[in-house]
């Protein structure tokens, strides 16, 4: 059974770093052509993509976030993580985090997602 | 990054078809991307439905029925998400998807109503 959960602070103040922490289970982050991803929700709006990150340790961000965005995998601990620096209450959102294995298979599975606020 | 077009909403009764658009910016062409499509219901992560870039290459996600089907419209530019036989449970969001380059594109989404 193939799993994610999302985890870290619900709360955040302006200006803050954001630090995620994605678990997973069911499947190996060695495994080549496997990813997993960082897509985020504000309230009543669209899917935005943030991240990504493969088996090979090869990182992909999205332009417009690139310059606060860091993701990293630990292998041995089943676990991605993301940081984004400088927290702005526009960044309120659920944030999920979702596994590929690739362009055949889409982003196949999704974990539950974790609303961020921020606000001072 | 490129904008994918969706109607914001949609609506159909049980029984019959719903035809969700997805449409590409005019620089980029429909038929050289896999249009991946994804359903989200309130307070739910999305579900991964299916893909499609042409009728010999296509995928459909674990457990999802065959009533969701994909296809594109090449004039248009556009994917399309195909939902027959409506039910009450089909009433979601649905999201399009491309992935150029190693990124992964959202459209805006529909909301679908199933009246």
């Amino acid at each position: 059974q193939i799993t994610l959960k999302e985890s870290g602070p619900t709360l955040v103040k302006p200006t803050q770093t954001l630090t995620l922490t994605c678990t997973f289970s069911g499947f190996s982050l060695s495994t080549s052509g496997v990813g997993v991803g960082w897509i985020r929700q504000p309230p009543g709006k669209a899917l935005e993509w943030l991240a990504l990150i493969y088996w090979n340790d090869d990182k992909r961000y999205s332009p417009s976030l690139k310059s606060r965005l860091t993701i990293t995998k630990d292998t041995s601990k089943n676990q991605v993580v993301l940081t984004m620096t400088n927290m702005d209450p526009v960044d309120t959102a659920t944030y999920y985090c979702a596994r590929t294995q690739g362009p055949l298979t889409g982003v196949d599975y999704w974990g539950q997602g974790t609303l961020v606020t921020v606000s001072s | 990054q490129p904008v994918l077009t969706q109607p914001p909403s949609s609506s159909a009764s049980p029984g019959e078809s719903a035809r969700l658009t997805c449409t590409l910016p005019s620089d980029i062409n429909v038929g050289s991307y896999n249009i991946y499509w994804y359903q989200q219901k309130p307070g739910s992560p999305p579900r991964y439905l299916l893909y499609y870039y042409s009728d010999s290459d296509k995928g459909q996600g674990s457990g999802v029925p065959s009533r969701f089907s994909g296809s594109k419209d090449a004039s248009a530019n556009t994917g399309i998400l195909l939902i027959s036989g409506l039910q009450s449970e089909d009433e979601a969001d649905y999201y399009c998807m491309i992935w150029p380059s190693n990124a992964w594109v959202f459209g805006g989404g529909t909301k679908l109503t199933v009246l």
